[in-house]
């Protein structure tokens, strides 16, 4: 079946550590990908989004995501995060092959220790 | 401009009842789309309406129906509730039902069934 797959489901680091998130999709030909975070008590917000053009995209509160396309992967990055980044994220697909439903990633959890 | 709202908030309901949850878009999106999120799950699919008319449908039995108004305002129904309907539900508006318009989501509706 096709998916998106996040690879780490909890992910416990200090402030001022590097982040970097995963996400691989198996749905082929064109995809519009997304990254998604849930702070603790909040909705949904969309932290960045890729369409077409750059691969590196920068997002908002300093996250950036490369889309590498032979990977099948948008990993999501930060290379200092803060005590406020903890929260949920979510990666999603929209795909033609999957008739353009929004399909998220189960999720990785981040805990950033002050 | 106001976010996406999702009424009730809360509910409790008892096996074998059914639930009705609404959801009011962005001002000015014609696009609704509902996700049921649980943490064994992660955020599943359910449908999208676009102009009143459902556009995709996820994964879920025939006790899950929705539909739109005129307004862009959408409902979610589900029949005889189970304890396993237990989750978050999420609404999400969008301009359009393409592909690059990204969801904006509402805080949810928290449905225990007992």
């Amino acid at each position: 079946a096709q998916s998106v797959s996040q690879h780490n489901h909890h992910v416990i680091l200090s402030e001022a550590a590097s982040l970097e998130l995963g996400c691989n999709y198996s749905y082929g030909g064109t995809v519009n990908l997304f990254w998604y975070v849930q702070y603790p008590g909040q909705h949904l917000q969309l932290l960045l989004k890729y369409f077409s053009g750059d691969p590196l995209v920068k997002g908002i509160k300093g996250f950036e995501a490369e889309f590498i396309k032979s990977k099948f992967s948008f990993n999501l990055r930060k290379p200092s995060v803060q005590w406020s980044d903890t929260a949920e994220y979510f990666c999603a697909v929209f795909s033609l092959s999957n008739d353009y439903k929004l399909s998220f990633g189960a999720g990785t959890t981040v805990t950033v220790r002050a | 401009k106001a976010g996406v709202t999702q009424t009730p908030r809360y509910l409790i309901k008892t096996r074998g009842q059914q639930v009705t949850l609404s959801c009011s878009p962005i001002s000015g999106h014609r696009s609704v789309s509902w996700y049921q999120q649980t943490p064994g799950q992660g955020l599943q699919f359910l449908f999208e309406y676009f102009s009143e008319t459902q556009r995709n449908k996820g994964n879920f039995p025939g006790r899950f129906s929705g539909r739109q108004f005129s307004n862009s305002r959408s409902e979610m129904n589900v029949s005889t509730l189970e304890l396993g309907d237990s989750a978050l539900y999420l609404c999400a508006s969008r301009t359009g039902a393409g592909g690059r318009n990204e969801q904006y989501f509402g805080p949810g509706t928290r449905l225990t069934v007992t």
